[in-house]
């Protein structure tokens, strides 16, 4: 079984300043990993995802995560945030091989507000 | 992304109704999942199809639910006797032969709302 947990359900930072949002993970095997955004009534937007090469995930818009198995996080990052990033972040796990090659299970998400 | 194609966009449905999602994955994809995003929560699996076969059903509910990826056509969802408990955004996502989700593309989703 996997599963995912967003630390905190909203975060809020000013224009320019770090933006952080954090996604630990459980996972029976090695795990892909997946940050999706989701702005108001539209679909989800993939960012970036960790498929067991590099660590340091590069994604679009500036965003990184880094994948640390002793601390089974992949915790998503931006130096400098921008008003255009205000949405909701979902991390989200899967595994290959088997009846759940495909299946992603989702964390609750992380609403993200960026302050002028 | 866009060309994942779902409609409706928006669909009310009074209690007691039938609902009919529709899913057109991106071309040359063969593989579809259906998540559903209740109210203040993420997204949780419901179903994953291939061309004419359900693979793992393991997140739809036993009952009202069905889904089916016909050789032709869309996917489709259909909820029958709709409750006010199915009110939630559902996602389709389709991924190219092979299933590998890390090629997984999401439509924009159908808001259902049962009145």
């Amino acid at each position: 079984a996997q599963s995912v947990t967003q630390l905190g359900s909203h975060v809020s930072v000013s224009e320019g300043a770090l933006v952080l949002l954090r996604c630990n993970y459980s996972s029976s095997v090695p795990p892909y990993l997946f940050w999706y955004v989701q702005y108001p009534n539209q679909g989800l937007q993939l960012l970036l995802k960790y498929t067991s090469a590099a660590t340091l995930v590069k994604g679009i818009n500036g965003f990184e995560a880094e994948f640390k198995k002793s601390e089974t996080s992949f915790h998503l990052t931006k130096p400098s945030a921008h008003m255009s990033d205000a949405a909701e972040y979902f991390c989200a796990v899967s595994t290959a091989g088997g009846t759940s090659y495909g299946k992603l299970t989702f964390g609750q998400g992380t609403i993200l507000t960026v302050h002028p | 992304n866009a060309g994942v194609m779902q409609n409706p966009r928006h669909l009310v449905r009074r209690r007691g109704q039938e609902a009919r999602l529709r899913c057109s994955p991106m071309k040359g994809h063969s593989h579809v999942y259906w998540y559903r995003q209740l109210p203040e929560e993420g997204l949780k699996f419901m179903v994953y199809l291939q061309k004419e076969n359900i693979i793992d059903e393991s997140g739809m509910p036993k009952e009202r639910f069905s889904a089916e990826f016909p050789k032709e056509g869309p996917s489709i969802l259909r909820i029958q006797q709709v409750v006010r408990g199915d009110s939630a955004a559902y996602f389709c996502a389709s991924s190219p032969p092979g299933g590998a989700v890390t090629e997984a593309f999401f439509g924009q989703g159908t808001r259902l709302t049962v009145v």
